[in-house]
C-alpha cells in the first residue's frame, strides 16, 4: 500500500524565484492538504484541495497557489520567494471531504537564499 | 479561527515513568483532535486521535482524554522507552467547515535510560 510521496526531497531556491512542490496522495485518498513547518514549529495549515478545488484555506498569502490533479496528486506553487518561505513542506491526504484521519508525506525541504 | 496551545514544550522522564502532554483550544466547534509523533528529520505520524463524542482513548501504552466544557485533551504515555524520544504535536479540527489541522508548538520528549 503506497503512502503518501512528495517530491523533491530537497530545494534551493534564490529570493524572488518560483517553486513547485509535488505530492501524490495514499493510495486510497482523494484530498490533499499542505503544511507549512518552519524549524522548531508545528506545521501550519495552507490550503486543502478536494474534487480538484480548493477547499479551505489559511493564512497564507496569494502567492502560494495549488492544484489538484484528476488523479488527486497535487501541487504547491509559491511564487517570488522569501527569505522567511524557508521551511518543510508537507503535504498530507485523506479519504472525502471530511476524512479525519490525516497521514503526512515525508516533505520537502525549501531553502530559500 | 481556531488556537491550539501545548504544555509543556519540552519534558524529560526516566524509562519507565508516564508522560503527560495537555492542548488547550479555543474554537468550540472543533470536533477532531489527533496526535501526530515526529522522529528527527521525519515526517509526522499519527499516533492517536478522538473525536468530540468521546471522552477517552487508549492504545496500548498511549491514551488520549477529551474535557469538551474545559477545551482541554491531553496525551499519556505510560511505561516510557527510549524510542518513545520525538517531538509530539497536537491538533484540533473542526471538521464541518472542512478538515483543516490546527497544530500546536509541539512538546519534545526524552527518555533516558
Amino acid at each position: 500500500d503506497a503512502g503518501v510521496t512528495q517530491s523533491p526531497t530537497h530545494l534551493i531556491k534564490t529570493r524572488g524565484q518560483q517553486v513547485t512542490l509535488r505530492c501524490s496522495p495514499k493510495s486510497g485518498h482523494d484530498t490533499v492538504s499542505w503544511y507549512q513547518q518552519a524549524l522548531g514549529q508545528g506545521p501550519q495549515f495552507i490550503f486543502q484541495y478536494y474534487e480538484e478545488e480548493e477547499r479551505q484555506r489559511g493564512n497564507f498569502p496569494d502567492r502560494f497557489s495549488g492544484h489538484q490533479f484528476p488523479n488527486y496528486s497535487s501541487e504547491l506553487n509559491v511564487n517570488a520567494l522569501l527569505l522567511g518561505d524557508s521551511a518543510l513542506y508537507l503535504c498530507a491526504s485523506s479519504l472525502g471531504p471530511r476524512g479525519y484521519e490525516q497521514y503526512f508525506g515525508p516533505g520537502t525541504r525549501l531553502t530559500v537564499t | 479561527g481556531e488556537n491550539v496551545e501545548q504544555h509543556p514544550s519540552t519534558l524529560s522522564v526516566q524509562e519507565g515513568d508516564s508522560a503527560v502532554i495537555k492542548c488547550t483550544y479555543s474554537d468550540s466547534a472543533s470536533n477532531y483532535f489527533p496526535w501526530y509523533k515526529q522522529e528527527l528529520g521525519k515526517r509526522p505520524q499519527l499516533i492517536i486521535d478522538i473525536r468530540s463524542n468521546v471522552g477517552e482513548k487508549k492504545d496500548q501504552r498511549i491514551a488520549v482524554t477529551l474535557n469538551k466544557t474545559a477545551k482541554h485533551f491531553s496525551l499519556h504515555i505510560t511505561e516510557t522507552q527510549p524510542e518513545d524520544s520525538a517531538v509530539y504535536f497536537c491538533a484540533a479540527s473542526a471538521t464541518q467547515a472542512g478538515t483543516a489541522l490546527i497544530f500546536g508548538k509541539g512538546t519534545t520528549l526524552s527518555v533516558s535510560s
